[in-house]
């Protein structure tokens, strides 16, 4: 069964930081991906990293893909409050998409 | 932007009732998802729909739940003789292709009393 964890599960920033969330996954995945999800809301598509050594960026967050490490990074570069959400890593094997537990980031003034 | 659609919003039953919670995925997407998501906790997959029939279902997914799409548009979950711990928000979500990210709905927040 794939099995997805992230770490770390919870993280408080200071803005202007940088920090990354690592995701691994336990099995050959076809796909990654990341998600944000605000309190008591839906899940919002981030990122998909379709191969080894893909790389996405969006504003202050990059993310990447080693599939031969089984691992995707979330790198979060100088945080601002706005980032302050859930953000979930997911991993595919056939039609099942499987979430990481999921890493609260708090971003302080 | 199409979106997908949940309903209701809210729903509260007494434990050991059936509950329909229902679903209107983007029109052209091709598979479905149910999920659920305990107070703000990890996003659990209960089962995938693809052609008309279930193509993957969690340990969860059991004897108690079930899934249906009786028309062109609606995706449904149903679950028989709710538990207390049955509460949970529940996404629908939905996607066109393999590698296509997910498209959640707002979800359905089910109390069971």
């Amino acid at each position: 069964e794939l099995k997805v964890e992230q770490n770390p599960l919870f993280l408080s920033m200071q803005e202007g930081k940088n920090y990354t969330i690592y995701c691994n996954y336990s099995t050959t995945s076809d796909r990654l991906y990341w998600y944000r999800q605000d309190p008591g809301k839906s899940l919002e598509s981030l990122f998909v990293l379709l191969s080894n050594g893909a790389v996405k960026q969006e504003g202050r967050l990059m993310a990447s893909l080693d599939t031969k490490a089984r691992l995707s990074t979330l790198h979060i570069t100088a945080a601002v409050h706005d980032l302050s959400a859930t953000y979930f890593c997911a991993a595919t094997n056939n039609n099942d998409m499987r979430f990481g537990a999921g890493t609260r980031l708090t971003v302080k003034p | 932007e199409p979106e997908v659609t949940q309903t209701p919003s809210h729903q509260v039953t007494q434990m050991g009732q059936e509950v329909i919670l229902r679903c209107v995925p983007i029109s052209n997407h091709l598979y479905f998802y149910w999920y659920r998501q305990i107070l703000g906790q990890k996003v659990e997959f209960l089962v995938s729909f693809y052609n008309n029939e279930i193509s993957e279902k969690s340990e969860i997914f059991d004897d108690q739940f079930s899934v249906e799409r009786p028309d062109g548009s609606n995706f449904t979950l149903k679950i028989r003789s709710t538990k207390l711990e049955d509460s949970a928000m529940y996404f629908c979500a939905s996607n066109p292709g393999h590698n296509s990210p997910l498209h959640f709905g707002n979800g359905t927040r089910l109390t069971v009393t």
